[in-house]
């Protein structure tokens, strides 16, 4: 079956460090999506992305977060400079075209990002 | 997206049936009904979604009355790896990309 692919499973990192969390979406699916789950907490959507760039953005994702799909298979999450209270686990998403009338995402297993 | 009240936690025996529900009154009429499931330390995982009625796949069945002002997610026979924690979701499916909104969830714990 397919699935969604994170790397690195454990990023850590000093507080205004830039990180990079990578994502290998399944391969056919169009729409491309970000959350994070600070411990204990709700998941909270990020970001949204389909046809190379951002449909929607929550509050949490300002100037400092990016996205990008680098390539075919890529798509990626760029923190300028970490904080604190970025520390969270990182999911990526992924949903097709035949999932278009669906709220089916397919979740990556996550990037824990410690910043310290 | 319709706010949803869902359980904080249930507990069951395995090979009981665990059903819980989700209520959300203000249910607009575009509006779908969707569980996921999420174990620790996991990306949550899609179970099922549905309009009205009744809907069941391999995993479970999802229980809409007439009013759809709430739902139940029934889980047959539970075993000890169904113990995660179930999020309820409702909103309208625009046909591009949604955004998942999830709540506090119901924290599900099965035991022998």
């Amino acid at each position: 079956e397919p699935e969604v692919t994170q790397t690195p499973s454990h990023q850590v990192t000093q507080m205004g460090q830039e990180v990079i969390l990578r994502c290998v979406p399944i391969s056919n699916h169009l729409y491309f999506y970000w959350y994070r789950q600070i411990l204990g907490q709700k998941v909270e959507f990020l970001v949204s992305f389909y046809n190379n760039e951002i449909s929607e953005k929550s509050e949490i994702f300002d100037d400092q977060f990016s996205v990008e799909r680098p390539d075919g298979s890529n798509f990626t999450l760029k923190i300028r400079s970490t904080k604190l209270e970025d520390s969270a686990m990182y999911f990526c998403a992924s949903s097709g075209s035949g999932t278009v009338f669906s709220y089916e995402q397919y979740f990556g297993p996550g990037t824990r990002l410690t910043v310290t | 997206l319709a706010k949803t009240t869902q359980p904080i936690s249930m507990d069951s025996y395995e090979g009981q049936e665990v059903n819980i529900t989700c209520s959300h009154n203000n249910i607009a009429t575009n509006d779908y009904i969707t569980w996921y499931q999420q174990f620790p330390s996991q990306g949550p995982r899609f179970i099922i979604q549905g309009y009205k009625t009744k809907v069941t796949n391999e995993v479970a069945s999802l229980f809409i009355p007439a009013d759809r002002k709430s739902s139940t997610l029934s889980l047959p026979r539970v075993s000890l790896s169904d113990t995660a924690v179930y999020y309820c979701l409702v909103g309208e499916i625009t046909g591009t990309a949604s955004k998942l909104t999830f709540g506090t969830g119901t924290r599900l714990q099965v035991t022998l």
